[in-house]
């Protein structure tokens, strides 16, 4: 089965300038996720979807950060303006929703440099 | 609330020797728990998970990684490293739908 694809795979920006990333899921996966991941670090999750709706967005930081996941398939998230610290390479998943065996499929990232 | 501890951010063993990267766990009810690699400029790819049952798991290139619950350890092994394993490791845990990731370990693999 495809996995998870992620566009563009780099892109660089200005600050204060809008930029957005693409993500389409596995086939037949509820759940989606984006995480940021800073140099040197883990990922660390943005946002979770189960279908369209988003369940835990509580680290995201709404003042400039924005996402949505129409029909609950493709999953887009916007940053408006962005800033220097929002370089990272941004993540999404996607698994099936519960049960023990659920890992998540990650795709390949994108990786935004803010300048 | 549930976190993942990784010990030493970098390690580095000689190719042929054994490989062991720590992960601690913290969680009110049973983890389930992974070992994911991501290589340069790549996503991650999943090595092995533990949801029930055994606990020694084995995954694929050769890893494995025992759940320990008296310790809340999930270390990862490999017997013989090779140069190809050269790539940074996150244990991560999920408890229902939520997955945490630790900071990961960059393993260097010296001629």
């Amino acid at each position: 089965e495809a996995g998870v694809v992620q566009s563009p795979r780099y892109k660089i920006i200005e600050k204060k300038q809008p930029v957005a990333f693409w993500c389409n899921p596995i086939s037949g996966h509820n759940t989606l996720y984006w995480y940021r991941q800073n140099l040197g670090q883990g990922p660390e999750l943005l946002i979770r979807y189960e279908n369209e709706e988003a369940v835990d967005d509580s680290q995201l930081p709404k003042d400039r950060f924005s996402a949505e996941r129409l029909k609950g398939v493709d999953s887009t998230l916007k940053i408006q303006p962005a800033e220097l610290g929002d370089s990272a390479v941004y993540l999404c998943a996607s698994s099936r929703r519960g049960g023990a065996n659920t890992e998540a499929f990650f795709g390949q990232g994108t990786r935004l440099t803010v300048v | 609330a549930q976190s993942v501890t990784q010990l030493g951010s970098h390690v580095s063993v000689s190719e042929g020797a054994l490989v062991l990267l720590r992960c601690n766990y913290s969680s009110s009810v049973p983890p389930y728990l992974f070992w994911y690699v991501q290589y340069p400029n790549q996503g991650l790819q999943l090595l092995l998970k533990y949801t029930t049952g055994a606990t020694l798991v084995k995954g694929i290139n050769g890893f494995e990684a025992e759940f320990k619950k008296s310790e809340t350890s999930f270390h990862l092994t490999k017997p013989s490293a090779h140069m190809s394993d050269a790539a940074e490791y996150f244990c991560a845990v999920r408890v229902g739908d939520k997955i945490i990731f630790g900071k990961g370990t960059r393993l260097h693999i010296l001629p």
